[in-house]
């Protein structure tokens, strides 16, 4: 079955400080790994594709297929990084798109 | 450019009374379409989604349905709402899984 696992509901970092969201997922197939953000009061929208190998926002991620992990990264945060992150697995052919259970990331001045 | 619209914003309904939330996509055709239900700490729920006119999969047995009666627009329905059918309700479209667009969401509170 496809899952979505994000272990932490809440994550705390003081501003500059290094953070990490962590995704596992669990899929027979070919997974399409994404994290979509939520920012206060807006729609909820993509932030990057690890097809895409793309830095967007400063955020990173990289799909480790041997530890089935897909986890969100920046160097430095931000206050503005602020929000609640999800992380999603898609399955092409069926078009099925499942979500974790989120993890909202505050960042501390 | 596309964009989803999502209505009503919020209701309030008695149990046992049905429900009819509507979405709509312009600017694309054949999208993918996607209805959630977001809650806090059990994250996004996918509830159905469907990949084009009269194709509905349901991913979570409940008291809800799913319709898709013309490409552009999708329903979320039920005959009798229960006080657990209280949430945020999402809907999304995409072409393919490439990328999700929400709407700006329902809030359902069944008194």
């Amino acid at each position: 079955a496809q899952r979505v696992t994000q272990p932490e509901k809440l994550l705390s970092v003081f501003k500059g400080a290094p953070v990490e969201l962590k995704c596992n997922y669990s899929y027979s197939g070919s997974p399409e790994l994404f994290w979509y953000v939520q920012y206060s009061r807006q729609r909820l929208q993509l932030l990057l594709r690890h097809i895409s190998r793309e830095s967007i926002k400063g955020f990173t991620a990289d799909l480790n297929k041997g530890e089935t992990s897909f986890h969100l990264k920046k160097p430095f945060a931000q206050e503005e990084d602020s929000a609640m992150y999800y992380c999603a697995l898609g399955q092409g052919g069926s078009e099925k798109l499942v979500f974790g259970k989120g993890t909202k990331l505050t960042v501390n001045p | 450019s596309q964009t989803i619209h999502q209505w009503p914003a919020t209701l309030v309904q008695p149990v046992g009374s049905p429900l009819s939330l509507e979405c709509t996509v312009e600017g694309t055709s054949n999208p993918n379409l996607y209805w959630y239900r977001q809650a806090a700490g059990r994250g996004l729920q996918l509830l159905f989604y469907s990949v084009g006119i009269g194709q509905i999969s349901s991913e979570v047995p409940q008291n809800l349905s799913a319709s898709r009666p013309q490409d552009r627009q999708f329903i979320l329905s039920s005959k009798k709402l229960l006080l657990s059918d209280s949430g945020f309700y999402l809907c999304a479209w995409g072409r393919g899984i490439t990328e999700a667009f929400f709407g700006q969401g329902t809030r359902l509170t069944v008194v």
